[in-house]
Protein backbone atom coordinates (compact mmCIF):
# COMPACT_ATOMS: atom_id res chain seq x y z
CA UNK A 1 0.00 0.00 0.00
CA UNK A 2 1.53 3.48 -0.89
CA UNK A 3 1.86 5.52 2.28
CA UNK A 4 1.33 9.47 2.53
CA UNK A 5 3.02 10.64 -0.93
CA UNK A 6 4.54 14.03 -1.00
CA UNK A 7 5.35 16.76 -4.17
CA UNK A 8 7.95 18.38 -4.94
CA UNK A 9 10.87 16.38 -2.64
CA UNK A 10 12.97 19.53 -3.11
CA UNK A 11 11.98 23.11 -3.95
CA UNK A 12 14.76 26.31 -3.81
CA UNK A 13 13.43 28.89 -5.12
CA UNK A 14 13.83 32.91 -4.92
CA UNK A 15 12.37 35.10 -2.37
CA UNK A 16 9.14 36.52 -2.90
CA UNK A 17 8.03 33.45 -5.57
CA UNK A 18 5.00 31.48 -4.53
CA UNK A 19 5.55 27.89 -3.25
CA UNK A 20 2.82 25.21 -3.61
CA UNK A 21 3.19 21.65 -1.32
CA UNK A 22 1.19 18.63 -2.24
CA UNK A 23 -0.09 15.59 -0.56
CA UNK A 24 -1.46 12.74 -1.01
CA UNK A 25 -3.04 11.24 2.31
CA UNK A 26 -3.39 7.46 2.93
CA UNK A 27 -6.48 6.21 1.40
CA UNK A 28 -9.26 6.13 3.95
CA UNK A 29 -7.11 8.49 6.37
CA UNK A 30 -9.71 11.01 7.45
CA UNK A 31 -7.02 13.32 9.54
CA UNK A 32 -4.45 15.85 7.50
CA UNK A 33 -1.65 17.31 9.24
CA UNK A 34 0.40 19.80 8.02
CA UNK A 35 3.93 19.97 10.34
CA UNK A 36 7.10 22.04 9.36
CA UNK A 37 10.98 21.18 10.68
CA UNK A 38 13.45 23.38 11.45
CA UNK A 39 16.15 22.86 14.01
CA UNK A 40 15.21 25.86 15.65
CA UNK A 41 11.19 25.32 16.47
CA UNK A 42 11.26 21.27 16.03
CA UNK A 43 8.67 20.07 14.73
CA UNK A 44 5.43 22.91 14.46
CA UNK A 45 1.93 21.40 13.46
CA UNK A 46 0.79 24.22 11.02
CA UNK A 47 -2.80 23.41 9.89
CA UNK A 48 -5.32 20.45 10.84
CA UNK A 49 -8.08 18.75 8.61
CA UNK A 50 -10.41 16.54 9.42
CA UNK A 51 -12.57 14.91 6.71
CA UNK A 52 -11.34 17.70 4.28
CA UNK A 53 -12.64 20.26 6.43
CA UNK A 54 -9.52 22.43 8.26
CA UNK A 55 -10.13 22.63 12.24
CA UNK A 56 -7.60 23.87 13.52
CA UNK A 57 -5.10 26.39 11.46
CA UNK A 58 -3.48 28.13 14.61
CA UNK A 59 -0.61 27.41 14.01
CA UNK A 60 -0.06 28.89 10.50
CA UNK A 61 2.53 31.69 10.63
CA UNK A 62 1.23 34.64 8.86
CA UNK A 63 -1.05 35.02 6.26
CA UNK A 64 1.47 34.13 3.73
CA UNK A 65 0.10 30.53 4.32
CA UNK A 66 -2.82 29.07 3.41
CA UNK A 67 -3.70 25.09 2.77
CA UNK A 68 -6.74 23.66 1.12
CA UNK A 69 -8.07 20.39 1.35
CA UNK A 70 -10.45 20.24 -1.87
CA UNK A 71 -11.00 16.21 -1.48
CA UNK A 72 -10.22 13.38 0.64
CA UNK A 73 -7.42 12.51 -1.37
CA UNK A 74 -5.30 15.66 -1.86
CA UNK A 75 -4.29 18.95 0.11
CA UNK A 76 -1.67 21.97 -0.81
CA UNK A 77 -0.35 24.26 1.51
CA UNK A 78 0.86 27.28 -0.44
CA UNK A 79 3.20 30.35 0.75
CA UNK A 80 3.09 33.10 -0.98
CA UNK A 81 4.60 35.15 -1.07
CA UNK A 82 7.88 33.69 -0.07
CA UNK A 83 10.68 34.18 2.25
CA UNK A 84 14.01 32.58 3.55
CA UNK A 85 12.91 32.34 7.14
CA UNK A 86 10.18 29.70 5.42
CA UNK A 87 13.52 27.36 4.42
CA UNK A 88 12.27 24.19 6.35
CA UNK A 89 10.95 20.86 5.77
CA UNK A 90 7.47 20.42 5.41
CA UNK A 91 5.46 17.21 6.39
CA UNK A 92 1.70 15.79 5.28
CA UNK A 93 0.80 13.00 8.08
CA UNK A 94 -2.51 11.74 8.10
CA UNK A 95 -4.24 9.24 10.42
CA UNK A 96 -7.55 7.55 11.36
CA UNK A 97 -9.29 8.47 14.75
CA UNK A 98 -7.50 6.54 17.62
CA UNK A 99 -8.75 3.45 18.71
CA UNK A 100 -9.97 5.06 21.83
CA UNK A 101 -11.95 7.25 19.61
CA UNK A 102 -9.61 9.97 21.10
CA UNK A 103 -8.23 13.18 19.52
CA UNK A 104 -5.04 11.65 17.20
CA UNK A 105 -4.17 8.05 16.41
CA UNK A 106 -0.82 6.98 14.73
CA UNK A 107 0.07 9.49 12.48
CA UNK A 108 1.83 8.47 9.03
CA UNK A 109 3.97 10.88 7.62
CA UNK A 110 5.06 11.54 3.83
CA UNK A 111 8.75 11.70 3.35
CA UNK A 112 8.88 15.13 3.28
CA UNK A 113 9.60 18.55 1.35
CA UNK A 114 12.56 20.27 1.91
CA UNK A 115 11.91 23.72 0.98
CA UNK A 116 15.06 26.41 0.43
CA UNK A 117 14.04 30.24 -0.51
CA UNK A 118 16.80 32.11 -1.51
CA UNK B 1 1.96 23.75 25.32
CA UNK B 2 5.15 22.26 23.49
CA UNK B 3 6.48 18.95 26.08
CA UNK B 4 10.06 19.11 27.16
CA UNK B 5 12.20 16.41 26.56
CA UNK B 6 15.30 15.36 28.23
CA UNK B 7 18.56 14.48 27.48
CA UNK B 8 18.50 16.29 24.48
CA UNK B 9 21.20 13.98 23.01
CA UNK B 10 22.56 10.56 24.51
CA UNK B 11 25.42 8.44 22.80
CA UNK B 12 25.60 4.79 24.03
CA UNK B 13 27.45 1.75 22.90
CA UNK B 14 25.50 -1.03 21.59
CA UNK B 15 24.15 -3.03 24.55
CA UNK B 16 23.48 -0.16 27.01
CA UNK B 17 20.31 0.81 27.91
CA UNK B 18 19.23 4.79 28.08
CA UNK B 19 15.77 6.32 29.16
CA UNK B 20 13.92 9.75 27.23
CA UNK B 21 11.57 11.64 29.43
CA UNK B 22 8.93 14.05 28.00
CA UNK B 23 6.76 16.31 30.37
CA UNK B 24 4.70 18.86 30.31
CA UNK B 25 2.61 21.64 31.59
CA UNK B 26 -0.53 20.34 30.79
CA UNK B 27 -3.03 17.55 31.27
CA UNK B 28 -2.40 15.05 29.07
CA UNK B 29 -4.93 13.07 26.95
CA UNK B 30 -2.42 10.91 24.97
CA UNK B 31 1.15 10.28 24.50
CA UNK B 32 2.97 9.66 21.39
CA UNK B 33 6.34 8.30 20.63
CA UNK B 34 8.27 8.48 17.28
CA UNK B 35 11.52 7.92 15.86
CA UNK B 36 13.31 9.56 13.12
CA UNK B 37 16.02 9.04 10.97
CA UNK B 38 18.51 11.21 9.26
CA UNK B 39 16.72 12.95 6.25
CA UNK B 40 13.89 10.27 7.23
CA UNK B 41 10.24 11.44 8.17
CA UNK B 42 8.84 10.16 11.51
CA UNK B 43 8.04 6.80 12.28
CA UNK B 44 5.53 5.72 14.76
CA UNK B 45 6.58 3.71 17.74
CA UNK B 46 3.93 3.79 19.97
CA UNK B 47 1.08 5.58 21.85
CA UNK B 48 0.03 6.01 25.69
CA UNK B 49 -3.73 6.66 26.31
CA UNK B 50 -4.22 6.23 30.38
CA UNK B 51 -1.92 6.90 33.13
CA UNK B 52 -0.28 4.63 34.25
CA UNK B 53 0.05 2.58 30.91
CA UNK B 54 2.98 0.92 29.91
CA UNK B 55 3.65 -0.32 26.32
CA UNK B 56 6.37 -2.44 24.45
CA UNK B 57 8.11 -2.13 20.96
CA UNK B 58 10.57 -5.10 21.06
CA UNK B 59 13.03 -3.43 23.32
CA UNK B 60 11.49 0.12 23.40
CA UNK B 61 9.09 0.53 26.10
CA UNK B 62 7.25 4.17 27.55
CA UNK B 63 5.07 4.86 30.47
CA UNK B 64 2.78 7.26 30.66
CA UNK B 65 2.47 8.98 34.56
CA UNK B 66 -0.69 11.18 34.57
CA UNK B 67 -0.62 12.81 37.40
CA UNK B 68 2.72 14.24 36.44
CA UNK B 69 1.96 14.80 33.10
CA UNK B 70 5.25 12.69 32.36
CA UNK B 71 6.46 9.84 29.90
CA UNK B 72 9.28 8.33 29.68
CA UNK B 73 10.65 5.69 26.70
CA UNK B 74 12.83 3.27 28.09
CA UNK B 75 15.48 1.57 25.43
CA UNK B 76 17.09 -1.71 26.33
CA UNK B 77 19.72 -3.56 24.76
CA UNK B 78 20.15 -0.83 22.44
CA UNK B 79 21.49 -1.80 19.30
CA UNK B 80 23.13 0.07 16.18
CA UNK B 81 19.41 0.31 14.32
CA UNK B 82 18.03 2.73 17.36
CA UNK B 83 20.09 5.38 16.47
CA UNK B 84 18.07 8.35 15.74
CA UNK B 85 16.02 11.29 16.88
CA UNK B 86 13.63 10.60 19.25
CA UNK B 87 10.05 12.54 19.58
CA UNK B 88 7.18 12.41 21.95
CA UNK B 89 4.00 14.09 21.25
CA UNK B 90 1.13 15.35 23.19
CA UNK B 91 -2.56 15.73 22.94
CA UNK B 92 -3.77 18.06 26.10
CA UNK B 93 -6.93 17.67 27.59
CA UNK B 94 -9.43 20.39 26.38
CA UNK B 95 -7.14 21.50 23.51
CA UNK B 96 -8.54 21.34 20.03
CA UNK B 97 -9.41 17.90 18.81
CA UNK B 98 -5.92 16.46 17.08
CA UNK B 99 -3.69 18.97 17.78
CA UNK B 100 -0.69 17.30 18.66
CA UNK B 101 2.18 19.04 20.31
CA UNK B 102 6.28 17.74 19.63
CA UNK B 103 9.15 18.36 22.07
CA UNK B 104 12.48 19.26 20.45
CA UNK B 105 13.55 15.83 20.24
CA UNK B 106 16.06 13.65 21.94
CA UNK B 107 19.03 12.54 19.42
CA UNK B 108 20.58 8.86 20.26
CA UNK B 109 23.47 7.70 19.20
CA UNK B 110 24.01 4.08 19.22
CA UNK B 111 28.21 3.16 18.67
CA UNK B 112 29.01 -0.67 17.86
Amino acid sequence: DAGVIQSPRHEVTEMGQEVTLRCKPISGHNSLFWYRQTMMRGLELLIYFNNNVPIDDSGMPEDRFSAKMPNASFSTLKIQPSEPRDSAVYFCASSLPSLAGGPTGELFFGEGSRLTVL
Amino acid sequence: QQPVQSPQAVILREGEDAVINCSSSKALYSVHWYRQKHGEAPVFLMILLKGGEQKGHEKISASFNEKKQQSSLYLTASQLSYSGTYFCGTADRGSTLGRLYFGRGTQLTVWP
